[in-house]
């Protein structure tokens, strides 16, 4: 089945620096991918929706100088937290879409980076 | 209110116990549905779809009722195993982008 790598897992970095989270997927080509925030006891949040050669489209209230996304080609997606505070402290996670798939196939996800700000 | 409302447990069974989760949708026009499993402080992975008229998988069922935007999963027989946090998940775009929306999950925990 589709397989969907993120890294790192975990990343602990001082507040003010910037983190790359790379996603990529492993078998196939994803022309969509999508990222997602999670804090402790919530549901995964929608940050931002990334199309391979094109600008994300990020979700009412993610700042899009803040994170930045870059999907350079079709098997691979980023995403920088630039100038980090404790607040993003969070479980990030990528899914991604390959060319094709109907809109009720499930997404498979990458295994999450879960980022500590200090 | 909450595009996607879930119990939010914890749920804490017995081996061998049945446990059902309720969760509620308010996008009328969502086509396609899911269950994930969510283990602590990984990512979700799939558990199954969910079908218009019902659909099982082993000890798993799901039922949908679109009348209601009403959407249940059904777990009999449980193990320790199925110890997680289970998200009820709706695409709301019919059509349209794999753009899901997760409930905050219901959690739960089964005990020898």
């Amino acid at each position: 089945g589709a397989v969907v790598s993120q890294h790192p897992s975990r990343v602990i970095c001082k507040s003010g620096t910037s983190v790359k989270i790379e996603c990529r997927s492993l078998d196939f080509q994803a022309t969509t991918m999508f990222w997602y925030r999670q804090f402790p006891k919530q549901s995964l949040m929608l940050m931002a929706t990334s199309n391979e050669g094109s600008k994300a489209t990020y979700e009412q209230g993610v700042e899009k100088d803040k994170f930045l996304i870059n999907h350079a080609s079709l098997t691979l997606s980023t995403l920088t937290v630039t100038s980090a505070h404790p607040e993003d402290s969070s479980f990030y996670i990528c899914s991604a879409e390959s060319a094709g798939r109907s809109y009720n196939s499930p997404l498979h996800f990458g295994n999450g980076t879960r980022l500590t700000v200090t | 209110r909450k595009e996607v409302e879930q119990d939010p447990g914890p749920f804490n069974v017995p081996e061998g116990a049945t446990v059902a989760f309720n969760c509620t949708y308010s996008n009328s026009a969502s086509q396609s549905f899911f269950w994930y499993r969510q283990d602590c402080r990984k990512e979700p992975k799939l558990l199954m779809s969910v079908y218009s008229s019902g659909n099982e998988d082993g000890r798993f069922t799901a039922q949908l009722n679109r009348a209601s935007q009403y959407i249940s999963l059904l777990i009999r027989d449980s193990k320790l195993s199925d110890s997680a946090t289970y998200l009820c998940v709706v695409n709301p775009t019919p059509g349209g982008y794999n753009k899901l929306i997760f409930g905050a999950g219901t959690r739960l925990a089964v005990h020898p």
